[in-house]
């Protein structure tokens, strides 16, 4: 167990919805990263929030968004949802930027 | 456009075996390489790198940084099915927001 809390674990929608995925970083952790993991991208970097500013930019369509709230959770937002957004989300936080980082245990997101 | 490079991309082997992944990059500013172990779900880490030369071990699992040449290896001898996992590796480029570009990862198979 990393520390990292994602919810849910499991998340079925329709195409054009939206969702919200949830993370709780570690204890004294500031910095949260999002990512995506598709069978055929590998694992892609979204976004990072650090004390709850955003810190860095990755391949973050202009549908997704998120933000990290003064307890220093964390949400992803994803709207008008696509087939094509399928896939893994992880979480992750660490002490620092650059450092080692603890990874969630995932939401899977399967738009049908 | 910082560029991580796995190999092989998988790898079946027996128990016993000794086995060695690659990890070669292409960045601007190293700051450091970082090796996860992702079985069917959230990465967990193993090592982080920063210095040439230097081995990091860690009981069957060991790796090495070769900052001239641009790679690390991991390697495990004594597999055991346990070890049967996807294995990525990670840079971390200085300067900036110090986010982790992540290869396509390396999966193993260890057979009884």
């Amino acid at each position: 167990d990393s520390g990292v809390t994602q919810t849910p674990k499991h998340l079925i929608t329709a195409t054009g919805q939206r969702v919200t995925l949830r993370c709780s970083p570690r204890s004294g952790d500031l910095s949260v990263y999002w990512y995506q993991q598709s069978l055929d991208q590998g694992l892609q970097f979204l976004i990072q929030y650090y004390n709850g500013e955003e810190r860095a930019k990755g391949n973050i369509l202009e549908r997704f968004s998120a933000q990290q709230f003064p307890d220093l959770h964390s949400e992803l937002n994803l709207s008008s949802l696509e087939l094509g957004d399928s896939a893994l989300y992880f979480c992750a936080s660490s002490v620092v930027s650059g450092g080692q980082s603890f990874f969630g245990p995932g939401t899977r997101l399967t738009v049908l | 456009e910082d560029k991580v490079v796995q190999s092989p991309l998988s790898l079946v082997v027996h128990e016993g075996d000794t086995v060695t992944l690659n990890c070669s990059y292409e960045v601007t500013n190293f700051r450091s390489l970082l090796w996860y172990k992702q079985e069917k779900k959230a990465p967990t880490f193993l090592f982080m790198l920063t210095s040439s030369g230097i081995e990091k071990k860690s009981g069957r699992l060991s790796s090495i940084l070769d900052k001239k040449e641009l790679f690390s290896i991991l390697n495990i001898t004594a597999t055991q099915t346990g070890d049967s996992a996807v294995y990525l590796c990670a840079v971390v480029v200085a300067g900036g927001s110090y986010i982790p570009t992540f290869g396509r990862g390396t999966s193993l198979i260890v057979h009884p």
